[in-house]
């Protein structure tokens, strides 16, 4: 049983395209987290979240909590983002999604 | 301000020995996670740290286990290791507050290579 679940798992798309991973999960939360991973390991937490909408350059983050379900956006999408994003839900401990591997092509 | 250091960032064990991993956070922070991450499994949560004290836990069995010092620098501890440790180990520092709803600020990693 996966508490998080992520889609797409890997995403190709063209330099200047909109972007949207999705996120659901099953658990009581009270924060849902986007982390970006780059090859080599290194994990950079881009979004806290528990209500609404959160905008952070070109990066943009919604929630639902009723709905279960986050979406990280990524508008006018640059080679640099290609990276893998990984949805992860904290309450007494953290579920991790199995991240989306994307690739942004110049 | 400094990042997360852990130490070492490569090692190499064989079956059945014991590993002891580093974690210095961020100054200031008082909350240290771990992490676990194989390309099967994903990232896991390993258990969470603050102020000398292990305030939550995942479903790992009880061969890892860690601490925290009165600095808050933390260390992991798995004995007895098997092959599926082979992993990479994070930790990630936070004020304090809550680790369920504060940002975490990761370190670079440890990779841990049974054989």
């Amino acid at each position: 049983k996966n508490e998080v679940e992520q889609s797409p798992q890997n995403l190709t798309a063209q330099e200047e395209e909109f972007i949207t991973i999705n996120c659901s999960y099953s658990v009581g939360i009270s924060a849902l987290h986007w982390l970006q991973q780059h090859p080599g390991g290194g994990i950079v937490s881009l979004f806290m979240l528990s209500s609404g909408k959160k905008k952070h350059g070109r990066l943009i983050a919604t929630i639902n909590i009723q709905e279960k379900h986050s979406s990280l956006h990524i508008t006018a999408s640059h080679p640099r983002d290609s990276a893998v994003y990984i949805c992860a839900v904290s309450g007494n401990q953290f579920y991790f999604g199995t991240g989306t591997s994307l690739t942004v092509i110049p | 301000k400094a990042g997360v250091t852990q130490t070492p960032r490569y090692l190499i064990k064989t079956r059945g020995q014991q590993v002891t991993l580093s974690c210095s956070p961020i100054s200031g922070h008082r909350s240290v996670s771990w992490y676990q991450q194989t390309p099967g499994q994903g990232l896991q949560f390993l258990f969470e740290y603050f102020s000398e004290t292990q305030r939550n836990k995942g479903n790992f069995p009880g061969r890892f286990s860690g601490r925290q010092f009165s600095n808050s620098r933390s260390e992991m501890n798995v004995s007895t290791l098997e092959l599926g440790d082979s992993a990479l180990y994070l930790c990630a520092s936070s004020l304090g507050t809550g680790m369920a709803q504060e940002t975490q600020y990761f370190g670079p990693g440890t990779r841990l290579l049974v054989l």
